[in-house]
């Protein structure tokens, strides 16, 4: 079975430029997560979506949005790209279900805002 | 306000002994632990989890012990392999449907041969 997918897995863009990042869930996930990973906060929690809605958000500015499609797969998007949002960003997909389920984790979208 | 502290950055043992990597955690909400393992330009691979109404998991060699009266866990690896050199980080979850994970900053681990 296929892991989580993120593409791109390297994107570089400049101040205020807007950014979309994809994800595709392990076959059969339909909770899809998002994460953020920077050398000084560590991986921090963006979003959560579970049936193409928004279940979840973490403390991060509405520049960051996401969404889901009917296939599970996600995308987010960030807008006004400032130099602090370069990091690494982590999907990962789960099982649906009423108790907590383990979430696997894609390779991650390095990006570099100059 | 960091809710999940893994205090050691980094960890050295000979391959062959003991790994003990410790976390540490303060909000009382967190019903589910876990610990993940990621190599550099990788993603995080889920290693083992705990539920709060156990006190022990074992996975091969790896084994996670939670104390929820001193709000700490660790994650011991027995025999530790060069192999198993990468950063961990300790994650809690609220469970149910909330699926927001709490990571630590994690604890790089080298395994000397």
């Amino acid at each position: 079975k296929a892991g989580v997918t993120q593409t791109p897995r390297y994107l570089i863009k400049t101040r205020g430029q807007q950014v979309t990042l994809s994800c595709s869930p392990i076959s059969g996930h339909r909770s899809v997560s998002w994460y953020q990973q920077t050398p000084g906060q560590g991986l921090q929690f963006l979003f959560e979506y579970f049936s193409e809605t928004q279940r979840n958000k973490g403390n991060f500015p509405g520049r960051f949005s996401g969404r889901q499609f009917s296939n599970s797969r996600s995308e987010m998007n960030v807008s006004t790209l400032e130099l602090g949002d370069s990091a690494l960003y982590l999907c990962a997909s789960s099982l649906p279900g009423d108790s907590y389920n383990e979430q696997f984790f894609g390779p991650g979208t390095r990006l570099t805002v100059l | 306000d960091q809710q999940v502290k893994q205090n050691s950055p980094s960890l050295s043992v000979q391959e062959g002994r003991i790994s003990i990597l410790n976390c540490d955690y303060t909000n009382s909400m967190f019903d589910y632990f876990l610990w993940y393992k990621k190599y550099p330009a990788e993603g995080p691979t889920f290693l083992i989890s705990i539920s709060s109404i156990k006190d022990k998991n074992e996975d091969g060699r790896f084994t996670v012990f939670l104390n929820k009266s001193a709000k700490h866990l660790s994650l011991h690896i027995v025999p530790s392999q060069p192999g198993d050199s990468a950063v961990y980080f300790c994650a809690a979850s609220e469970g149910g449907s909330n699926y927001k994970l709490t990571f630590g900053k994690g604890t790089l681990l080298t395994v000397n041969p």
